[in-house]
């Protein structure tokens, strides 16, 4: 069974970058739609879109403009940056995978890291 | 944009109980619900696929109906270890979205 882990800082400064890594132990990504998601404190969740190995991508046109995705197959890992951070984007983060062989909406996920955003 | 309408927000019930968890979407999603387990500190926990597929090692006491705009969740023989917050995710049209989640508490 797929298990993931996220890594990343737990403080951000406001206008900065943030990077997160999802690294996957248990089978290989290139089996597997890569996600990420995130929820505010007290809000709902937001999908913020995927990534496949082959580099295609889907986000969330409410982010779009910030987000970057990428894998790395020789690592098993997926990354999330996001620019400009506001503290809007205060959350917990989680990766997920889809179901192997298909499915890009999340099925293993990870158990998620908080972000916060302050100076 | 889909919206998923969740409800209610917050339930309790006492072992043994059968409850059902609604969620709403806003335009015809097909079967393209999924249902979510989530449990403070813990990995969330995939339960239903496809609005009615038990996801497999989810206990036969969950369950998912529904098609097209109305879903439902429900859980027989209610056990304290399913306190949790449950939510659904459509992934019919992008971007994928979320129900705003119902917080199950155990008596």
């Amino acid at each position: 069974q797929v298990q993931l882990q996220e890594s990343g800082p737990g403080l951000v400064k406001p206008s900065e970058t943030l990077s997160l890594t999802c690294t996957v132990s248990g089978d290989s990504i290139t089996n597997y739609f890569c996600s990420w998601i995130r929820q505010p404190p007290g809000k709902e969740l937001e999908w913020i879109g995927y990534i496949y190995h082959n580099g295609r991508t889907n986000y969330n046109p409410s982010l779009k403009s910030r987000v970057t995705m990428s894998v790395d197959t020789s690592k098993n890992q997926f990354s999330l940056t996001l620019t400009s951070m506001t503290a809007a984007d205060t959350a917990v983060y989680s990766c997920a995978t889809g179901p192997r062989g298909g499915g890009s909406y999340p099925a293993g996920w990870g158990q998620g890291t908080l972000v916060t955003v302050s100076s | 944009e889909t919206t998923l309408t969740q409800s209610p927000p917050f339930m309790s019930a006492t072992p043994g109980d059968k409850v059902t968890i609604s969620c709403k979407a806003s335009q015809d999603i097909d079967d393209d619900l999924n249902w979510y387990q989530q449990k403070p500190g813990e990995a969330v926990n995939f339960i239903i696929q496809e609005a009615t597929t038990l996801v497999p090692g989810i206990p036969p006491r969950f369950s998912g109906s529904g098609y097209g705009t109305d879903f439902t969740l429900t859980i027989t023989n209610i056990e304290s270890d399913d306190a949790a917050n449950y939510f659904c995710l459509q992934h019919d049209n992008f971007p994928y979205t979320f129900g705003q989640g119902t917080k199950l508490e155990i008596k």
